[in-house]
């Protein structure tokens, strides 16, 4: 069965600076890959996926993702973080061996703190 | 285009009883998703519905359940309400059933006391 590891649970960044945030998943084919972005009380908001091709992915809000096979990560980045990026963000995967067990797993999330 | 709609936002219910958790999709979406987000589990997939059909189905006990309708609004039922179901549900909805692309609601926020 397919996993997603998000290891780092809380992450604090100055505005301005840069951001990573690491994915690594287990899956044994080319999965399908997203990163959802969470604000206190609310749903989840789609910034990025990655289906095939270009392992650079760009997403809404200036957010960029890049899919690298050999380490199974999916790392989302972002050059320069503005306050209202303060969010949980998660990573998940869509993966399905059979027809009818599609499903997406996501990982345990990355709350993202902004201090000025 | 009007984003997932999910009614209540929130909720609050007593242990034992029942509860019925409405979502609206994406207009043109046929497919509805339901998860369950809580602090301890985080995510968890609880079904799918296509074409007013069960389509997939997470590891939840029976006294979880959903349907759909022919305008593919889908409501979600919990029976018997415990404690530990607690939770923010979250319903997505996709295009097609087994879309992985799936676009999320608010939530409803349910506190079993």
């Amino acid at each position: 069965a397919q996993s997603v590891t998000q290891p780092d649970i809380h992450i604090t960044v100055s505005e301005g600076a840069s951001l990573e945030l690491r994915c690594n998943y287990s899956y044994g084919a080319t999965p399908y890959l997203f990163w959802y972005v969470q604000s206190p009380g609310q749903g989840l908001q789609l910034l990025l996926k990655y289906f095939s091709g270009d392992t650079l992915v760009q997403g809404i809000k200036g957010f960029e993702a890049e899919f690298k096979r050999s380490q199974s990560s999916f790392n989302l980045r972002k050059p320069s973080v503005h306050w209202s990026d303060a969010a949980e963000y998660f990573c998940a995967v869509g993966a399905g061996s059979n027809f009818g067990n599609e499903k997406l797993t996501f990982g345990t999330g990355t709350r993202l703190t902004i201090i000025p | 285009k009007a984003g997932v709609t999910q009614t209540p936002r929130y909720l609050i219910k007593t242990r034992g009883q029942q509860v019925t958790l409405s979502c609206s999709p994406i207009s043109g979406h046929r497919s509805v998703s339901w998860y369950q987000q809580t602090p301890g589990q985080g995510l968890q997939f609880l079904f799918e519905y296509f074409s007013e059909t069960q389509r997939n189905k997470g590891n939840f006990p029976g006294r979880f359940s959903g349907r759909q309708f022919s305008n593919s609004r889908s409501e979600m039922n919990v029976s018997t309400l415990e404690l530990g179901d607690s939770a923010l549900y979250l319903c997505a909805s996709s295009l097609r059933g087994g879309d992985y692309e799936q676009y999320f609601g608010p939530g409803t926020r349910l506190t079993v006391t």
